[in-house]
């Protein structure tokens, strides 16, 4: 089955700051790649995805980029503000099964 | 309107109790899952449903029993109740299968006493 490696667990960052979290994969079919936030006491939402047919995805101050021959995606975020600070997960498909496995997840701190 | 509704949102019973946690999707999408999220906010898959049929149930004790009457429906039942069930349950819907975003519900905290 898939294997998700997210990293670092935790990561503290000054208010202006970027921030970079990456996941590894190991199912060299997976094709699809979301990012979610999930904030104290809420749901995850989905805040950006990237398929395998392009190596980077931006959405004003969040990107994704994708290294499909290293098998690893990276989530960044610019000029990094108090509100986003929350859990972030990463996922990759297990096309065959029909789940998505979960990273285990980063805490972002920002720091005013 | 909501995307994905969870209910009930908090649930606190005692040990041996059987509860149940109802889910609807109105997104109009295929697939349908329960991921359980423990105290570490890991989120690990229990089962996932698409188009009323079970394609994925993993290690899951058979306590557990999800239900889908229709595709925009997805019940989780719970039999004799532990004190390690106690955790967030979280519904999700994709609009088919893995490789689509999911949307969850708000989930439910489940609180065995």
């Amino acid at each position: 089955g898939e294997n998700v490696e997210q990293h670092p667990s935790t990561l503290s960052v000054q208010e202006g700051d970027s921030a970079v979290i990456k996941c590894t994969y190991s199912d060299s079919a997976s094709n699809y790649f979301p990012w979610y936030k999930q904030e104290l006491g809420k749901r995850p939402q989905l805040i950006i995805d990237i398929r395998s047919n392009v190596g980077e995805k931006k959405d004003q101050r969040i990107a994704v980029t994708l290294n499909k021959t290293a098998k690893h995606f990276s989530l960044h975020i610019t000029e990094t503000q108090p509100e986003d600070s929350a859990v972030y997960f990463c996922a990759a498909p297990e096309n065959k099964a029909g789940k998505s496995t979960f990273g285990d997840g980063t805490t972002l701190t920002v720091k005013p | 309107d909501t995307a994905v509704s969870q209910t009930p949102k908090y649930l606190v019973t005692q040990m041996g109790n059987d509860k149940s946690i109802k889910c609807e999707q109105n997104l109009g999408h295929d697939t349908m899952y329960w991921y359980k999220q423990d105290s570490k906010k890991f989120l690990k898959i229990m089962f996932s449903y698409n188009n009323k049929e079970l394609i994925i149930n993993e290690t899951v004790p058979n306590r557990f029993s999800p239900k889908s009457p229709d595709k925009a429906h997805l019940n989780l039942h719970i039999n004799s109740l532990e004190l390690g069930d106690s955790a967030v349950y979280f519904c999700a819907s994709s609009r088919q299968g893995a490789v689509d975003g999911y949307t969850f519900g708000s989930g439910t905290r489940l609180t065995v006493v």
